[in-house]
């Protein structure tokens, strides 16, 4: 168990529609992070938030956003959803912003129809 | 930003001694190698970091050679448990890229 949380671990919806992903961080953890994991497909940097605020922007999608909440939990949108938008989606935290040591949750399994 | 080349895969006897090598040739001078191991339907998980030399911990050795354009994660003695994915990671300021790794399979 890493410590991070995420929830849904599996949401099945259709084309079209949007879902809010939910990550709570470590406790500690000032940054986190969200990876998509296609089938096949290696971990792509979506984007980082630390503290609240958003500190790096990978390959995201202008159809998802993300926000990190005062709370250090932080949720990723993805809106329009398209079928290859199906994924797993992957939370990971951190002490600060520039180590590379990660913790990541057990992944949000998403499905569009 | 540094990219990391890996083989895509290996395949090793159980109790052997694995080396996966991984090259990162515009590592930059605050970037730190990190390894990762990941199991189907599994979040990464944290198996060793250095910057230069070696470093070892109870499960991994991480050689990182002078130039530090490659460095070779070592899995001592594997079992079949040992089998899934490794990724090398170089970090970049505030972003993390995984590449596309390396599929070990051990075999009895």
């Amino acid at each position: 168990d890493s410590g991070v949380t995420q929830t849904p671990k599996h949401l099945i919806t259709a084309t079209g529609q949007r879902v809010t992903l939910r990550c709570s961080p470590r406790s500690g953890d000032l940054s986190v992070y969200w990876y998509q994991q296609s089938l096949d497909q290696g971990l792509q940097f979506l984007i980082q938030y630390y503290n609240g605020e958003e500190r790096a922007k990978g390959n995201i999608l202008e159809r998802f956003s993300a926000q990190q909440f005062p709370d250090l939990h932080s949720e990723l949108n993805l809106s329009s959803l398209e079928l290859g938008d199906s994924a797993l989606y992957f939370c990971a935290s951190s002490v600060a912003q520039n180590t590379g040591e990660l913790f990541f949750g057990e992944g949000s399994r998403l499905t569009v129809l | 930003l540094a990219k990391t080349t890996q083989p895509i895969s290996m395949d090793s006897y159980e109790g052997q001694e694995v080396n996966i090598t991984c090259s990162h040739n515009n590592i930059a001078t605050n970037d730190y190698i990190t390894w990762y191991q990941q199991f189907p339907s599994q979040g990464p998980r944290f198996i060793i970091q250095g910057y230069k030399t070696k470093v070892t911990n109870e499960v991994a050795s991480l050689f990182i050679p002078a130039d530090r354009k490659s460095s070779t994660l070592s899995l001592p003695r594997v079992s079949l448990s040992d089998t899934a994915v490794y990724y090398c990671l170089v970090g970049d300021v505030n972003q993390f890229y995984f590449g596309t790794g390396t599929s070990l399979t051990v075999i009895p």
